[in-house]
């Protein structure tokens, strides 16, 4: 079972509106929390990185929230623009070296 | 500016047929890695070099290699690609135990492989 559930699977969103994405983890010994954005055919590009006693770090338009009480994250994308479409990847660091436990990513669509 | 280099971007081989890539950073980074991306999943870690020390992760196939003659380059060796192993394949940095303690990974655009 995957230790990083991210959802929704896919979102379509209208050009200029806001939307949130959602990653659980159950990940165990928790070091810190990463969104990445990846477009097609492109390597992964960081947006986010917070510890454990980070709640909240912005990026520009997007501002990733953390409860690691709850193992819960979510990014926030605020005025969405057509550059936006990408998949968003939820990722986990739970080794001192850095290991990573990958999401399977949320597809998000922009439309004008 | 410091960044991650994969060449080529795309590679097309034939079944069976050797094919290596190629990965370069001027990042000075200590750890490197190799991920095998299918089409809408997650990247797989194949496989991570920390400095000279190779450590191959248990289910990654004995058709995957990997050499790092020195700091800056690493290379992925496909000795006999199947048609499985189309793939994207991502190399990535990072500076473990340096001046940031979040280990960030920074990635490569990545090279597309195309089995035949």
């Amino acid at each position: 079972k995957n230790q990083v559930e991210q959802s929704p699977q896919s979102l379509i969103i209208l050009e200029g509106k806001n939307c949130t994405l959602q990653c659980n983890y159950t990940v165990s010994p928790f070091s810190n929390l990463r969104w990445y954005k990846q477009d097609t055919g492109r390597g992964p590009v960081s947006l986010t990185i917070m510890t454990f006693s980070e709640n909240t770090k912005s990026n520009g338009r997007y501002t990733a929230t953390l409860d690691a009480d709850t193992k819960q994250s979510s990014l926030h994308i605020t005025a969405s623009q057509l550059s936006d479409s990408a998949s968003y990847i939820c990722v986990v660091t739970t080794d001192s070296w850095g290991k990573l436990q990958f999401g399977a990513g949320t597809q998000v669509v922009v439309t004008p | 500016d410091a960044m991650v280099i994969q060449n080529p971007r795309y590679q097309v081989t034939q079944f069976g047929k050797p094919v290596t890539l190629s990965c370069s950073q001027t990042l000075n980074h200590n750890v490197m890695y190799w991920y095998q991306q299918k089409s809408s999943q997650a990247p797989k870690l194949l496989f991570h070099y920390y400095d000279k020390d190779f450590n191959n992760e248990a289910d990654t196939p004995d058709n995957f290699q990997s050499r790092r003659p020195n700091t800056s380059f690493c290379f992925l060796d496909i000795r006999s690609p199947g048609l499985g192993d189309a793939a994207m394949y991502l190399c990535a940095t990072s500076s473990f135990g340096r001046e940031s303690s979040y280990n960030e990974q920074f990635f490569g655009p990545g090279t597309r492989l195309t089995v035949l």
